[in-house]
């Protein structure tokens, strides 16, 4: 497997725009959680999914934040509008059965300038 | 709601050993998770304690005691490789397991 696929990469954009980040899990893993790492607030979880539905929301920042689960192969994190204090490198990580091993993707970098 | 805490940083030289703390508050508590993350990559999975005890893999060993609610990571035979950040994570479980991380040690192995 190729592991967790995350895209793009980079990402700069415009204060207002609307941002799409992609991820693709491991196949056969039924769970994915999307994480944002900041220098000054660490790595946090902001969303989980089991088996496409979302479990705990709780640590979207705000409404302008969403996320969907279509399929057990693709998910993505929305943000509209997006804003400066968004710019973080976004995680998107899977794991089975929910256990203590989560495989991370390499992240997306996003940059709102 | 949860909290963990971690030294920030620690600097240790070549060969040496070298261990990381970490003090947890939470519920629903199953266990500590270590995940290691170079500069730039993603953090990777190390260890895993569900138990009170140590766990060894290799040259790294953790150690949980749940009624301190307290672990560590331990790093022997340090190489240059292992400068890096690591992350202590606890496992919960409430409608699904999910991974709540620490703030990150910054681990610089010097010649």
């Amino acid at each position: 497997d190729a592991g967790v696929i995350q895209s793009p990469r980079h990402e700069v954009t415009e204060m207002g725009q609307e941002v799409t980040l992609r991820c693709k899990p491991i196949s056969g893993h039924d769970y994915l959680f999307w994480y944002r790492q900041t220098m000054m607030r660490g790595l946090e979880l902001l969303i989980y999914f089991n088996n496409n539905v979302p479990i705990d929301d709780s640590g979207m920042p705000e409404d302008r934040f969403s996320a969907k689960m279509p399929n057990a192969s693709f998910s993505t994190l929305k943000i509209q509008p997006s804003e400066p204090r968004d710019s973080a490198v976004y995680f998107c990580a899977s794991s089975l059965l929910g256990g203590a091993e989560a495989f991370f993707g390499q992240g997306t970098r996003l940059t709102v300038v | 709601g949860q909290s963990l805490e971690q030294p920030s940083e620690v600097t240790a030289v070549e060969g040496a050993i070298v261990q990381i703390n970490c003090t947890y508050q939470t519920s629903g508590f199953y266990g500590l998770s270590w995940y290691q993350q170079h500069d730039g990559g993603a953090p990777t999975f190390l260890s895993y304690n569900a138990l009170d005890g140590l766990e060894e893999t290799g040259r790294f060993s953790s150690f949980l005691s749940r009624s301190d609610s307290y672990g560590y990571l331990l790093l022997q035979e340090l190489q240059m490789k292992d400068s890096a950040s690591y992350f202590c994570a606890v496992f919960t479980y409430n409608q699904g397991g999910k991974l709540i991380f620490g703030q990150g040690t910054e681990l610089s192995v010097k010649p």
